[in-house]
């Protein structure tokens, strides 16, 4: 089966300026996930959707970041703006019903 | 706050040796703990999941969980330098979101 989709792999921008991630999970996974991996630490959960809702997006800093899933497949995750301190892998996972996550390839963002 | 605890390493192990990978997490709640291997660049990778107290094993790999003590552990037989990653540690609560909690994860070196 197709792994989870990402894009792009790399982008660099200039603080204050917005961005725009995107994902396409695993065909059949119900559950999908943004995770933002600073350099050194383990990946931090910003928000979980099963299905188009939202179940989880307490660690999301919702005054910059925001996410969607539209018709419950791809998902795109958006930062506006952008600070230093955003750049960061983001990853995408998907999974089934309580079952192990599989990751994309992640999105190295660079903040000037 | 769910946490998950790792001694970031580097933890460096002959070749041929075993390896072992500690982690500890503070949700008693927690029902399901997994590894992942990432290497440099990469994304995390699935290496074990364990649901219930004591041993599983898979290949060179070995999984061992204690929920009284809240402790989970990975040992790797027969070390190769490919193992060399960064090994995370996750943990599951058993609520309805259920986004993995990870922990900073252990650098591990095999030295040829």
């Amino acid at each position: 089966e197709a792994g989870v989709a990402q894009s792009p792999r790399y982008k660099i921008i200039e603080k204050r300026q917005s961005v725009a991630f995107w994902c396409n999970p695993i065909s059949g996974h119900a559950t999908l996930y943004w995770y933002q991996q600073i350099l050194g630490q383990g990946p931090k959960l910003l928000i979980q959707f099963q299905n188009n809702g939202v179940v989880d997006d307490s660690q999301l800093p919702k005054d910059r970041f925001s996410a969607e899933r539209l018709k419950g497949v791809d998902s795109t995750l958006k930062i506006q703006p952008a600070k230093l301190e955003d750049s960061a892998v983001y990853l995408c996972a998907s999974s089934r019903t309580l079952s192990p996550l599989h990751f994309g390839n992640g999105t190295r963002l660079t903040v000037t | 706050q769910k946490e998950v605890e790792q001694n970031s390493g580097p933890l460096s192990v002959p070749e041929g040796a075993i390896a072992s990978l500690n982690c500890t997490y503070s949700d008693r709640g927690s029902q399901s703990f997994f590894w992942y291997r990432q290497y440099s660049g990469k994304s995390p990778e699935l290496i074990m999941s364990i649901y219930s107290n004591g041993d599983k094993e898979d290949g060179r790999f070995t999984a061992q969980l204690n929920k009284a003590s809240q402790y989970v552990s990975l040992l790797i037989r027969d070390s190769q330098p490919s193992d060399s990653a960064t090994y995370l540690c996750a943990s599951r609560g058993g609520g309805g979101a259920d986004g993995l909690t990870f922990g900073k994860g252990t650098h591990l070196i095999i030295q040829p």
